[in-house]
């Protein structure tokens, strides 16, 4: 079974638009946290936003921000005021077990970004 | 601060061939990671390291792949023979152990294409 679950190949949005890329994982481990990483066209995996499965309040870094349900087990990003800079592919990643552990990422298959002026 | 540092950046190479990928993590992070990462996929881990010792190399084909660290700070990830099948963007990241949550940090990636 997938571990992370990204249904959305891609998404179209206009400028300063909000936009919400939906990922929905599986575990059964209680500790665990969520990540997003954005790869523009050049390669590179940026982070943008982490949440703990304990963490009390939704996870935000600036334009960035996650709609957590845990019992839904979903980890929507939401981009608010979208910019021509954010075309790209996002990705979902959750690491299973505590931090310190330091266990590998786990990713979906992304979702394609595509912002128009 | 330097990020994680990784060479060739491109690599050709004809099937069955060899080839060698470096990794070079931020100074001081502990854990290494080697993912692979096929086209219009996620990636997916290659093996991980804590300093020099490999603690998960469950996906890593052993029949052709090899990969080590030593003095537990750069990494270098060999094929040998390449196939068809193994083009892909080889990205090697690292992590901090025992920060809030253990970001892992990427490198650029190798991308490999085999011929």
């Amino acid at each position: 079974a997938q571990k992370i679950t990204q249904t959305q190949p891609g998404m179209f949005v206009q400028e300063k638009e909000a936009v919400t890329l939906d990922c929905t994982y599986d575990t059964s481990d209680p500790s665990y946290g969520l990540f997003w990483y954005k790869q523009p066209s050049s390669g590179e995996m940026i982070f943008l936003i982490y949440q703990g499965s304990y963490d009390q309040q939704n996870a935000t870094e600036g334009r960035y921000s996650l709609n957590f349900q845990k019992a839904r087990k979903s980890a929507n990003l939401v981009i608010s005021a979208s910019q021509l800079g954010d075309s790209a592919m996002y990705f979902c990643a959750m690491r299973e077990g505590p931090h310190q552990a330091g266990t590998a990422l786990i990713f979906g298959k992304g979702t394609t970004l595509s912002v128009s002026s | 601060e330097a990020g994680v540092v990784q060479s060739p950046r491109y690599k050709i190479i004809e099937k069955k061939q060899p080839v060698a990928f470096w990794c070079n993590p931020i100074s001081g992070h502990n854990t290494l990671y080697w993912y692979r990462q096929n086209l219009g996929q996620g990636p997916e881990l290659l093996i991980r390291y804590e300093n020099e010792e490999a603690v998960d190399d469950s996906q890593l084909p052993k029949d052709r792949f090899s990969a080590e660290r030593l003095k537990g700070v750069d990494s270098t990830l060999k094929i040998q023979p390449a196939e068809l099948g193994d083009s892909a963007v080889y990205l090697c990241a690292s992590s901090l152990g025992g920060t809030s949550y253990n970001e892992q940090f990427f490198g650029p990636g190798t991308r490999l294409t085999v011929l």
